[in-house]
């Protein structure tokens, strides 16, 4: 699987949009951006993923660049609740391919 | 239920003694993982199952890391004689090929606390 290179730690307002970069500028033509998620003392949480389009759930959007090396995750509202660290993963999307879990990015949510 | 169960929530044992985590995963799901996280590190894959056979355990750490899975459900990662620095958030996690395989629903993790 690519590699993924995401910052160590971002802040945001409460209430602001969060805007989470990540860069894969090595992603394989057939391999996907995956996107979770841990809260702390808690197991990671699957937030969203997607191939070359734009995609948007209850959850986040994802942006994806046209030459695909590099994705951002928009969490449009924050809330205190969504400081977590956040885990860019690039994947193929069938068959047997575990998920290997980088350093990801701390975000933190202030008042 | 709904989600992935994983069994003992906590489990504090003395070095050498033996252990059993237990992961029930979503019913349905035909892949389980195994990962390990220790304080303030991330994760690290131990196993995977797809089904009951294991075709990739090349995360167990060492030889006193065993796993093993009865059909498609419940699953028992086992320790033996602990070390210290098998202490750790032990996170069990299922998939459903029907999502694509990338999709892991995770439990809340054992803690295991080795004296």
């Amino acid at each position: 699987d690519a590699k993924t290179t995401q910052p160590p730690s971002m802040d945001c307002a409460e209430g602001r949009a969060a805007n989470l970069p990540c860069n894969h500028s090595t992603i394989s033509g057939n391999e996907y951006v995956y996107w979770y998620r841990q809260i702390h003392s808690q197991g990671p949480q699957y937030i969203i993923h997607g191939l070359k389009n734009n995609e948007t759930n209850e959850m986040a959007s994802l942006i994806i660049t046209e030459d695909r090396k590099s994705s951002t995750l928009i969490l449009p509202h924050a809330t205190l609740r969504d400081t977590a660290v956040y885990y860019c993963i690039v994947r193929v999307y069938s068959g047997y391919s575990t998920l290997t879990f980088g350093k990801g990015t701390m975000l933190l949510v202030s008042p | 239920g709904a989600g992935v169960s994983q069994s003992p929530s906590n489990k504090v044992t003395e070095k050498g003694k033996d252990v059993e985590l237990r992961c029930d995963p979503i019913s349905g799901h035909t892949a389980l993982y195994w990962y390990r996280q220790r304080l303030g590190q991330g994760l690290e894959f131990l196993i995977y199952f797809q089904g009951n056979s294991a075709p990739d355990k090349s995360g167990l750490p060492s030889d006193r890391f065993s796993a093993e899975r009865t059909g498609e459900s419940v699953s028992t990662l086992t320790i033996q004689r602990t070390q210290q620095e098998d202490s750790a958030v032990y996170l069990c996690a299922s998939s459903s090929p029907q999502l694509g395989g990338g999709e892991l629903f995770f439990g809340e993790g054992s803690r295991l606390t080795v004296l």
